[in-house]
């Protein structure tokens, strides 16, 4: 099984700033995705992060707003650019191997 | 394209009552379903996973689920709730065979185990 280190865990953030959350897999994993998880929803697909290109974008996300980094099979970083209120939300970044998909703890983003 | 359907926000059982959290799925290609647990602050975390092996699967802490192709449904079973179990409870889906596809998450049911 694969564990996966998600940080900050949590920050407050002025609005107009960005955040960078970072993701560090222990070992080697092809996939590597980006999900929200807005207060008491579901978790909902940002990007899939692809090694050495360009994430994929789900629709209603864009790499502005949300540039997401992939440099090897094991780290990516997802940004949350020029932040809002209603940036506030749960980031969780997750990892495939194999059928199974493995979750970072999240991080806890609010903006103020 | 697949979709989850988990019937009911919340449920709520007594101490040592059955548990039933509902899913139903939509996929065009044969699936693979997933329960997911999430405690208050925490990721997630797997409670079992049907991949087109037995369609009745066991999974961590009691839970269990079976896959049912004609009723297009992934219902998660526990014979006897324990407080500890009160968490979020997600079901998911994805395409079984087609390689590196992220999941699709149902709603998700708050579970309360009433003492």
């Amino acid at each position: 099984s694969a564990v996966i280190s998600q940080k900050p865990s949590r920050d407050i953030c002025q609005r107009g700033t960005s955040l960078t959350i970072q993701c560090q897999v222990d070992s080697q994993v092809t996939m590597m995705f980006w999900y929200r998880q807005q207060p008491g929803q579901s978790l909902t697909l940002i990007a899939t992060a692809n090694q050495g290109s360009e994430a994929t974008y789900e629709s209603g996300f864009v790499i502005d707003k949300f540039p997401i980094s992939r440099p090897n099979l094991t780290f990516s970083t997802l940004t949350v650019s020029n932040m809002s209120p209603e940036d506030s939300s749960i980031y969780l970044c997750s990892a495939l191997q194999g059928t199974e998909a493995f979750f970072g703890q999240g991080t806890r983003l609010t903006v103020v | 394209a697949q979709s989850v359907t988990q019937l009911g926000s919340h449920v709520s059982v007594s101490e040592g009552a059955l548990v039933l959290l509902r899913c139903n799925y939509s996929s065009s290609v044969p699936p693979y379903l997933f329960w997911y647990v999430q405690y208050p602050n925490q990721g997630l975390q797997l409670l079992l996973k049907y991949t087109s092996a037995a369609t009745l699967v066991k999974g961590i802490n009691g839970f269990e689920a079976e896959f049912k192709k004609s009723e297009t449904s992934f219902h998660l079973t526990k014979p006897s709730a324990h407080m500890s179990d009160a968490a979020e409870y997600f079901c998911a889906v994805s395409a079984a065979n087609s390689g590196n596809t992220p999941l699709v998450f149902g709603k998700g049911t708050r579970l309360s185990v009433i003492a």
